[in-house]
């Protein structure tokens, strides 16, 4: 199966620093998102990008899919971006059925104040 | 509303107990699924509706048994679990298959098998 690759694992920032996380995925993919887990558990959707560039507020994303990664930019972090960020992919149409998000294992980011 | 509503928040049950799960959207969507997420650990699918059809991860054991009564609603009823059956357990809906406008997840139960 498809394979999802998240770097660095663990991320530790200064408020107002910036930061890159990556995705990098073994196949072509159809769907890709980006979400934050924060410490509630709940995942919240930041980007659908299965390719090009999204922006929203202080967070970008950018999906190469022919190169098979896709980058997340945080820009002058705050506390509240603390939490796990996940990247997925999905094949679609895979075996004639969908539904098949896979999940990295994640980045744990920490933002200190 | 573009909202995915999970009852309860938490649970906590015995091994010989019986209890459901509950998952509403209200988007349109046409396709429900089932995730759980041990501690550390990335979601991953248990089931899925699609089009009022049941897929299943066949590692599921069947103490898990999902039930779709409308395009709306999602349960997942829980019977003879395990302490190892402790977990986040998500819900999430999609318009069409994920492909076009991706998935939207519920905020979760937090179980807790005693």
């Amino acid at each position: 199966g498809i394979q999802v690759e998240q770097s660095p694992p663990d991320l530790i920032l200064q408020e107002g620093a910036n930061s890159t996380l990556r995705c990098n995925f073994s196949d072509s993919v159809n769907n890709l998102q980006w979400f934050h887990q924060n410490p509630w558990g709940q995942l919240i959707n930041l980007f659908y990008i299965p390719s090009g560039t999204k922006q929203n507020g202080r967070l970008s994303a950018t999906t190469v899919a022919t190169e098979r990664y896709s980058l997340l930019y945080i820009s002058s972090s705050q506390t509240t971006d603390s939490g796990v960020y996940f990247c997925a992919v999905e094949r679609g149409n895979y075996g004639g059925s969908q539904g098949n998000l896979i999940f990295g294992k994640g980045t744990k980011l920490s933002v200190k104040p | 509303d573009t909202e995915v509503t999970q009852t309860p928040k938490h649970l906590v049950m015995g091994m010989t107990n019986k209890k459901s799960l509950k998952c509403e959207q209200h988007m349109g969507h046409r396709a429900m699924y089932w995730y759980k997420q041990k501690a550390k650990k990335p979601p991953e699918l248990m089931f899925v509706y699609s089009y009022e059809k049941l897929s299943i991860n066949e590692s599921v054991p069947s103490r898990f048994s999902p039930e779709c009564p409308n395009s709306s609603l999602l349960n997942l009823h829980l019977h003879a679990l395990q302490p190892e059956d402790s977990a986040l357990y998500l819900c999430a809906s999609s318009q069409d298959e994920g492909i076009t406008y991706g998935y939207t997840f519920g905020s979760g139960t937090r179980l807790t098998v005693v």
